[in-house]
């Protein structure tokens, strides 16, 4: 079975540090995972995804993130934050068979960015 | 750009009573979802749709749900007796189709049902 634990469920960082968004995973055959961020009272945007490409992934608004096979890691990254990186953070694997086609969720890390 | 749209941003209603979540998918996509988040817990996926039928769905999905796409731009998720547990935010997504490995799902903003 597949299954998303992301380690932190709040971080606070200042405006200009470095963001580290922790998640590992649990899957038994190669995932494809993402990122996804949900800004107060907006839908759930993707960030970026990995799909067994390059293990470094590059995303939108600086985000990037590392996919490491023999940590089941897949944490995520910014080099300076930024007051309007304050969102709700979401890991996700993705659990495909055939038409089935399913997105598997952590329970989200809240990213505070203070001034 | 291109998004999936859903109405109303916000339903409330009494227990008992009959919802429909409305979606508008991103047009030539060829899936579609619905997930539902109940306050401080995981995302949870409900069901996908594809080729006019469902593909999947999960436990939540019981006989109180159905979705349907009437008219070949809406998707729509009905709930047929609401209960005080079906209070959640409810996402729509759609997806193009694409090989799996590559295949993204795209959100709409949600629907906040709230039953009294």
């Amino acid at each position: 079975a597949q299954s998303v634990t992301q380690l932190d469920s709040h971080v606070s960082v200042s405006e200009g540090t470095p963001v580290l968004l922790r998640c590992n995973y649990s899957s038994s055959y190669s995932p494809s995972l993402f990122w996804y961020v949900q800004h107060p009272n907006k839908g759930l945007q993707l960030l970026l995804k990995y799909t067994s490409a390059a293990t470094l992934v590059k995303g939108i608004n600086g985000f990037e993130a590392e996919f490491k096979k023999s940590e089941t890691s897949f944490h995520l990254t910014k080099p300076s934050a930024h007051m309007s990186d304050a969102a709700e953070y979401f890991c996700v694997v993705s659990h495909t068979m055939g038409n089935n086609r399913k997105l598997i969720w952590g329970l989200g890390t809240s990213l505070a960015v203070n001034p | 750009e291109p998004e999936v749209t859903q109405t109303p941003s916000h339903q409330v209603t009494q227990m008992g009573q009959e919802v429909i979540l409305r979606c508008v998918p991103i047009s030539n996509h060829l899936y579609f979802y619905w997930y539902r988040q109940i306050l401080g817990q995981k995302v949870e996926f409900l069901v996908s749709f594809y080729n006019n039928e469902i593909s999947e769905k999960s436990e939540i999905f019981d006989d109180q749900f159905s979705v349907e796409r009437p008219d070949g731009s809406n998707f729509t998720l009905k709930i047929r007796s609401t209960k005080l547990e079906d209070s959640a935010m409810y996402f729509c997504a759609s997806s193009p189709g694409q090989a799996f490995s590559t295949d993204t799902q795209y959100f709409g903003p949600g629907t906040r049902l709230t039953v009294l």
